[in-house]
């Protein structure tokens, strides 16, 4: 069966870097999307950016635009997210998500379990 | 960005109500949206995509519909497991949005 799954907690100081990986199994990883969408505590849903892990080729959401890195590593089926210049509203669970094409519309299926990430000093 | 508006903010409802929520898109947006069910400390789920096309899985009582900037999910006959947050998101453009999302809470 598909998962994705994602590595642990994390709490940083404001200005570190965060890098938050994301093991997928069950599927041919460089087959499908994976998206990063953040949310912090009792909010909604924020899409971070998208990533082909069999290119590469990485799309970001204006917000996020030179703070944010995603990159693979194939041999491993993992993704990552890296996201540096951290500060205070940058605290929230983190979900990697495969995105999938489906009649021309693009969709979450699978998720992982998330990743709290705490930014306070 | 095309920008999701969903209403209600929340809704009150007993099992066994019927409840719709409606999602409505700030430009036209074909039929590309989904929809997901997500219960606290869970991750999202995706429930319907394509706006009425139900995923493997979700039980018949969801159901979507809509097309161009307005669109509704609805739940025939609610269940004591149905009670969580809904969020729509649009599909047809890149920079995927969400809506705010709508809670169903226990009547």
């Amino acid at each position: 069966q598909v998962q994705l799954v994602q590595s642990g907690a994390e709490v940083k100081k404001p200005g570190a870097s965060v890098k938050v990986s994301c093991k997928a199994s069950g599927y041919t990883f460089t087959s499908y999307d994976i998206n990063w969408v953040r949310q912090a505590t009792g909010q909604g849903l924020e899409w971070m950016g998208w990533m082909n892990p069999n290119s590469g080729n990485t799309g970001y959401a204006q917000k996020f635009q030179g703070r944010v890195t995603m990159t693979r590593n194939t041999s491993i089926s993992t993704a990552y997210m890296e996201l540096s210049s951290l500060r205070s509203e940058d605290t929230a669970v983190y979900y990697c998500a495969r995105g999938r094409s489906v009649r021309g519309g693009y969709y979450f299926d699978y998720w992982g379990q998330g990743t709290l990430v705490t930014v306070s000093s | 960005d095309i920008q999701m508006t969903q209403s209600p903010s929340s809704v009150s409802a007993s099992v066994g109500d019927r409840v719709t929520i409606t999602c409505r898109a700030s430009q036209g947006i074909s039929s590309w949206l989904a929809w997901y069910q997500q219960k606290p400390g869970k991750a999202p789920k995706l429930l319907i995509y394509a706006a009425s096309s139900l995923q493997s899985g979700v039980p018949s009582r969801f159901s979507g519909s809509g097309s161009g900037t307005d669109f509704t999910l609805t739940i025939s006959s609610l269940q004591p497991e149905d009670f969580a947050t809904y969020y729509c998101q649009q599909a047809n453009s890149f920079r995927w949005t969400f809506g705010q999302g709508t809670k169903v809470e226990i009547k």
